[in-house]
């Protein structure tokens, strides 16, 4: 059973329009939410992160957005380059263990 | 600083075969996690390490599936035998002290083939 659902599986934007990733969760021992940027032939890069008490968070072009009472987050992806084409997964982590559950991943394609 | 670094990159077996992974994590992490990443799917923690220590390998199938990591340092995650929906990319992880707001640092994981 997969504890964050990630839509959409893909998208495609081109170059300087605006990309958003969306997740959605039921566990409320959830505490931390990363998202991971992953190019192909590699692994998962933390990109940013935020934590329930806070609305939103921004570094750089990238920006979380979170809704605590509707359980769900994402990622908003500004300005985007064809560098950002990458798969991105949105992940939560559990309070207690700290063990992360991640999404299924968003491939995003950015065209020139 | 040098990355996590895993071995091989690639691996095509037969099923029913035995494999072996090899992680070196960065160096001075405690922690060492074992994920599988099947393909359009998220990462799925297989085991985590903290030392050499297991605290956590309630997902990892047992009757195939076995890890180990000596001295606290390098670990090896062996298959055997092999399943074709074994077929992944296992990704190697580490972090400092494995908890708090802790960033996992990844490697580039080893695709496994299973035919």
């Amino acid at each position: 059973q997969q504890q964050v659902k990630q839509s959409p599986q893909s998208l495609i934007v081109q170059k300087g329009g605006i990309s958003i990733i969306n997740c959605a969760y039921e566990n409320t021992a959830f505490d931390y939410f990363p998202w991971y940027q992953q190019f192909p032939g590699k692994g998962p890069a933390l990109l940013i992160a935020i934590r329930p008490d806070v609305s939103e968070k921004k570094e750089g072009r990238f920006t979380i957005s979170f809704n605590k009472s509707a359980k769900q987050f994402s990622l908003h992806i500004m300005d985007s380059q064809p560098g950002d084409s990458a798969t991105y997964f949105c992940a939560a982590r559990y309070a207690n263990d700290y063990k992360l559950s991640f999404g299924a991943g968003t491939t995003v394609t950015v065209r020139a | 600083e040098a990355g996590v670094a895993q071995s091989p990159r690639y691996k095509i077996i037969e099923k029913r075969q035995s494999v072996a992974f090899w992680c070196n994590p960065i160096s001075g992490h405690a922690t060492l996690y074992w994920y599988q990443q099947i393909l359009g799917q998220g990462p799925k923690l297989l085991i985590q390490f903290q030392n050499n220590g297991v605290v956590d390998d309630s997902q990892l199938p047992k009757d195939r599936f076995s890890a180990e990591r000596l001295k606290g340092v390098d670990s090896t995650l062996k298959i055997q035998p092999a399943k074709l929906e074994d077929s992944a990319v296992y990704l190697c992880a580490s972090s400092f002290a494995g908890g708090g707001d802790e960033k996992l640092f990844f490697g580039s994981g080893t695709q496994l083939s299973v035919l």
